[in-house]
């Protein structure tokens, strides 16, 4: 079946400092790769999305698929504090119907 | 700018109480999911429809758990009789789902349920 796994968290950063957090999947098919962002009391919402080898971006995150190890790793070179809140990675695999298979999430703080 | 609704907001009931909650899929999307998030379990599907059939119910406490769709604007999930160890917050979720579609979730705020 699916496997997202994502990096342990919590993370904890300064103000300006450069995030990475990661992110690779098993998957046997073609997918689609997903980073949802969840701030504190709220639903989780889309960050960004991709097919294929294609980069894209959003409110200054980054991600890249990368085919060859199965990863989908998130960047922001620069944080603020508004970007505290938990990230999950998901997978819909196109064997999998419809479902999106979420990783367990990260706990990013950033601290002034 | 669509958004999927969802009511109530919060829920305080008692051990042994019918919980309905009720979902508004963003218009168009043909799949809906609900799903319920706790600090131990974290994200966890419940079921989901396409096309308002249920296509998976596997997460789901079958024995006192239900989740309908009466029509393509509604989607409800009762517990019968609720527990302490349902409370959580319930998330409604929808996509667009077909050929060529990425299958996207947009969620709804989210229905805060707490049982005593």
């Amino acid at each position: 079946g699916d496997s997202v796994t994502q990096t342990e968290g919590p993370v904890t950063l300064p103000e300006r400092a450069a995030l990475t957090l990661n992110c690779t999947y098993q998957s046997s098919y073609s997918t689609f790769l997903f980073w949802y962002v969840q701030y504190l009391n709220k639903e989780p919402e889309l960050l960004l999305k991709s097919s294929e080898n294609q980069e894209t971006d959003s409110r200054g995150f980054q991600a890249s698929p990368i085919k060859s190890d199965s990863s989908f790793h998130l960047e922001k070179p620069s944080v603020q504090l508004s970007d505290s809140a938990v990230y999950y990675c998901a997978l819909r695999d196109l064997a999998n119907d419809y479902k999106l298979s979420f990783g367990a999430g990260t706990t990013v703080t950033v601290r002034a | 700018d669509a958004r999927v609704t969802q009511t109530p907001r919060h829920k305080v009931t008692e051990m042994g109480q019918e919980v309905t909650m009720r979902c508004q899929p963003i218009l168009g999307h043909n799949t809906v999911f609900w799903y319920r998030q706790t600090m131990m379990q974290g994200l966890e599907l419940l079921a989901y429809f396409r096309n308002r059939a249920p296509l998976d119910d596997s997460g789901m406490p079958k024995d006192r758990f239900s989740a309908e769709m009466p029509d393509a604007t509604l989607a409800t999930l009762k517990i019968q009789p609720s527990e302490p160890r349902d409370s959580a917050v319930y998330f409604c979720a929808s996509g667009l789902g077909g050929r060529g579609r990425s299958y996207e979730q947009y969620f709804g705020p989210g229905t805060r349920l707490t049982v005593t």
